[in-house]
């Protein structure tokens, strides 16, 4: 199975400010990997597919990049809605496994 | 809009058995993989399984192979995770999610349904 690991686990920070996430991958997952946001008690939204893809009616303010086996995800100016929980995900092969997630407080 | 609609968790005891539902609407449902993913409690997410649109190709990951079986109804529009010899470590909201056409994101998901299994 692909291990996926995120860093950092978890994060402080404050509206407006930018910030970015990493994923990696234990073996190369080309560009199949996809960005989850997770607000408590809710389900999971997809905001990014295939590295780099806005998912649509996802905010421009949300941005990915990477391929390989280093990814990483960016918010340019946080909003308080944004303060979540973040997953990154392989869907190169199956399991399709998801990271360990990263939390993002203010 | 796309809406996914699970149902039928609950408590349930070690070795006992539950059938979750999800009911899809606005899309066309055939033409989509569907997935259950779970996240125990505090926890991560967890993939567990996919069915292709067809139903004809099933993938399971190893913690529930042999005792979890997806099937779907196209002419309902849903999607069944029977699940057998639960133990202690299956407690978790159970999510199903749409797998994307084009780089396999689950793009879209349900509310969650919660199975706890305790003695």
């Amino acid at each position: 199975d692909i291990q996926m690991t995120q860093s950092p686990s978890s994060l402080s920070a404050s509206v407006g400010d930018r910030v970015t996430i990493t994923c990696r991958a234990s073996q190369s997952v080309t560009n199949f990997l996809n960005w989850y946001q997770q607000r408590p008690g809710k389900a999971p939204k997809c905001l990014i597919y295939a590295a780099s893809s806005l998912q649509s009616g996802v905010p421009s303010r949300f941005s990915g990049s990477g391929s390989g086996t280093d990814f990483a995800l960016t918010i340019s100016s946080l909003q308080p809605g944004d303060f979540a929980t973040y997953y990154c995900q392989q869907s190169y092969s199956i399991p399709h496994t998801f990271g360990q997630g990263t939390r993002l407080d203010i | 809009q796309v809406q996914l609609v699970e149902s039928g968790g609950g408590f349930v005891k070690p070795g006992g058995s539950l059938r979750l539902s999800c009911v899809a609407s606005g899309f066309t449902f055939n033409d989509y993989y569907m997935s259950w993913i779970r996240q125990a409690p505090g926890k991560g997410l967890e993939w567990i399984s996919y069915i292709s649109g067809s139903g004809g190709t099933i993938y399971y990951a190893d913690s529930v192979k042999g005792r979890f079986t997806i099937s779907r109804d196209n002419a309902k529009n849903s999607v069944f995770l029977q699940m057998n010899s639960l133990r202690a470590e299956d407690t978790a909201v159970y999510y199903c999610a749409r797998r994307g056409n084009y780089y396999y994101s689950s793009d879209s998901w349900g509310q969650g349904t919660l199975v706890t299994v305790s003695s």
